[in-house]
């Protein structure tokens, strides 16, 4: 149980593009989902919270006009690099958290964005 | 700040032994901790938990240590297998719905045959 996917794996892609990013819980209702980035030989760094029908919460330092969250249902949070550049190039992890008290969250297997 | 700190970047174990990944926090505020295990190119997977309220909690060969006068927690792996080598994260967080967890840097587990 407790399994998310995201998708896509790897993406390649032109400066300028935008990229979007799913992240969705098979088999549990995750009223929220959390967008992390991770840099080489660094931890997981908080991009933003997403709680389903309602506004991400965004870290500081997180441009909202760039990283677009979208958290349309129990099950589905989508975050969309808009004009990516190669400075946006990383790896991208998504997590969702069911309800109840201590709850741990649960990855997807992240995504390499790589920005030619 | 570092607000959750894993001062050992690697640990090295020969199979069989005991493998101890130490984890240190700082806000007094957090009642929840978990430990993650991560592969290359892959997301965290969760291995085990464990509130505040507890200073132990044991599941299988993890098992995971709470002394919260210390700000100290620790994941032991009993008995250590090859396949256990990975990067083990220490997180923490507020029980509270929607709150984010916060990470240590990870320590590399290395377990030998």
């Amino acid at each position: 149980g407790a399994v998310v996917s995201q998708h896509p794996s790897w993406v390649i892609c032109k400066s300028g593009t935008s990229v979007k990013i799913e992240c969705r819980s098979l088999d549990f209702q995750a009223t929220t989902m959390f967008w992390y980035r991770q840099f080489p030989k660094q931890s997981l760094m908080l991009m933003a919270t997403s709680n389903e029908g309602s506004k991400a919460t965004y870290e500081q330092g997180v441009e909202k006009d760039k990283f677009l969250i979208n958290h349309a249902s129990l099950t589905l949070s989508t975050l969309t690099v808009t004009s990516a550049h190669p400075e946006d190039s990383s790896f991208y992890i998504c997590s969702a958290r069911g309800t109840g008290e201590y709850q741990p969250q649960h990855f997807g297997d992240g995504t390499r964005l790589s920005i030619l | 700040d570092q607000q959750v700190k894993q001062n050992s970047p690697s640990l090295s174990v020969q199979e069989g032994r005991i493998s101890i990944l130490n984890c240190d926090y700082t806000n007094s505020m957090f009642d929840y901790f978990l430990w993650y295990k991560k592969y290359p190119a892959e997301g965290p997977t969760f291995l085990i938990s464990i509130s505040s309220i507890k200073d132990k909690n044991e599941d299988g060969r993890f098992t995971v240590f709470l002394n919260k006068s210390a700000k100290h927690l620790s994941l032991h792996i009993v008995p250590s297998q090859p396949g256990d080598s990975a990067v083990y994260f220490c997180a923490a967080s507020l029980n509270q719905a929607g709150t984010a967890l916060i990470f240590g840097k990870g320590t590399t587990l290395s377990v030998s045959s």
